[in-house]
């Protein structure tokens, strides 16, 4: 199993940026996917979770501002994140729905 | 929202040491709960599932109980290698919630 996030970076507040988490190792369209994420010094926070039949269920703190969704055909997993924050910097982790495989992480800094 | 509540925040140990780390679940959420280890800069790494369940690959002094509402994850025998923060997760039901972390030291 193995989970690889990309698309962290810089960005102004108010902005919009895209993770994306490319998966391999297991059959991806048959599980729910997360993003978790984890400010600087700081816990885990889970973000959001998508079903295989891509029902989705958010954070309040981030609810109508992320939007997560999948393709399963090019086996990755996204999540837009838009009206962003400086409280939203952070790593950004994907997961596997059982929570036992977890990607290295992308980071994202909010700041002007 | 479940609240998780983990203690200690952080612990010092020496090598051998039994070390003890609990979750205490704000509702009942039956054997829910996951415990992970996470080293600096790293992504948390799986160690017990539902509860009890040792994950693959983790090494045999690692092990997870229940007591109601209170969850524990033991560590029978310390190693230098064991350093860094612990968390647990409830994933029994939305939104899913982690404990605020255990720091392990090595004395």
């Amino acid at each position: 199993v193995q989970l690889v996030e990309s698309g962290g970076g810089l960005v102004q507040p108010g902005k919009s940026l895209k993770l994306s988490c490319s998966a391999s190792g297991f059959t991806f369209s048959s599980y729910g996917m997360h993003w978790i994420r984890q400010a600087p010094g700081k816990g885990l926070d889970w973000v959001a979770y998508i079903s295989s039949s891509s029902g989705t269920v958010y954070a309040d703190a981030v609810k109508g501002r992320f939007t997560i969704s999948r393709d399963n055909a090019k086996n990755t997993l996204y999540l837009q994140l838009n009206s962003l924050k400086s409280e939203d910097t952070a790593i950004y982790y994907c997961a596997r729905g059982v929570m036992d495989a977890w990607g290295q992480g992308a980071s994202v800094t909010v700041s002007s | 929202d479940i609240q998780l509540t983990q203690s200690p925040a952080s612990l010092s140990a020496s090598p051998d040491e039994i070390v003890t780390i609990t979750c205490q679940a704000s509702q009942d959420i039956g054997s829910s709960l996951l415990w992970y280890q996470q080293k600096p800069g790293k992504s948390p790494q799986l160690l017990i599932y539902s509860a009890t369940i040792l994950a693959d690959g983790v090494p045999s002094r690692f092990s997870g109980s229940r007591s109601g509402t209170q969850y524990s994850l033991k560590i029978s025998r310390l190693q230098v290698e064991d350093i860094g923060t612990y968390y647990c997760l409830q994933v029994s039901s939305s939104p899913l919630t982690f404990g605020s972390g255990t720091k392990l030291e090595i004395k």
